[in-house]
């Protein structure tokens, strides 16, 4: 069975401050696919990045980092110096097993306070 | 356009009433998702296609839902007889290529729902 967990529901920050979102998974599929969504009140999901089963190399993208170990199913997703405009619902999904379909997590809604 | 556009964004519905909502994936896109999203939770998979064929519905939670892709872009998802459980987000998303479990899937705003 294909399972995304997002144990923090809500977290609360001042702005400046570090914050890592935390999602593990479940899959028993040796090529799977990992995704992190932005949604903001607008009600969009915003793509931020796509991990597959092969690459555990931890990547940066501006403010932006993720880590991502199979050793322990997560995708761990760190926002640094975090800033007002990141106030969002983020979503982890998993993408596995020749299915077409994204199983997401239940979303980790982030208020970053000024 | 550039996204994926939906319409309505938004839509109240009397319960029994039929509600269609539309689709327009981002132009060449062959596959087309739907999704819907319960308040406070992520988004469940309603069902795909890829092209004008609809290869898996196994998410409509009932044969009240119906959807389409007649000429393999534009997609429209029917409620029939709405209920006040069918009260959500409906999420409409495409990706480029056919079949491949790591493309990226674009997602539109949304069309909300209410039933009353």
């Amino acid at each position: 069975a294909q399972k995304v967990t997002q144990a923090q529901t809500e977290i609360s920050v001042v702005e400046k401050e570090d914050v890592t979102l935390d999602c593990v998974y479940e899959t028993r599929d040796t090529t799977y696919y990992l995704f992190w969504y932005k949604q903001p009140p607008s009600g969009e999901l915003v793509f931020l990045i796509r991990r597959n089963s092969f690459d555990e190399q931890n990547e940066i993208s501006g403010r932006y980092s993720w880590n991502f170990q199979k050793s322990t199913s997560s995708f761990n997703f760190t926002i640094t110096a975090s800033q007002v405009v990141d106030s969002a619902v983020y979503f982890c999904a998993l993408r596995a097993g020749g299915y077409n379909k994204l199983i997401f997590g239940a979303g980790t809604r982030l208020a970053v306070h000024p | 356009g550039a996204g994926v556009s939906q319409s309505p964004r938004y839509k109240v519905a009397k319960r029994g009433q039929d509600v269609a909502l539309r689709c327009d994936p981002i132009s060449g896109h062959v596959s087309l998702f739907w999704y819907q999203q319960a308040l406070g939770q992520g988004p469940e998979f309603l069902t795909y296609f890829q092209n004008e064929a609809q290869l898996d519905k196994s998410g409509l939670p009932s044969d009240r839902f119906f959807a389409e892709r007649p000429e393999g872009s534009v997609s429209t998802l029917k409620i029939q007889r709405t209920q006040q459980e069918d009260s959500a987000v409906y999420l409409c998303a495409s990706s480029l290529k056919q079949g491949a479990v790591g493309n990226t899937i674009y997602f539109g705003e949304g069309s909300w729902l209410t039933v009353v």
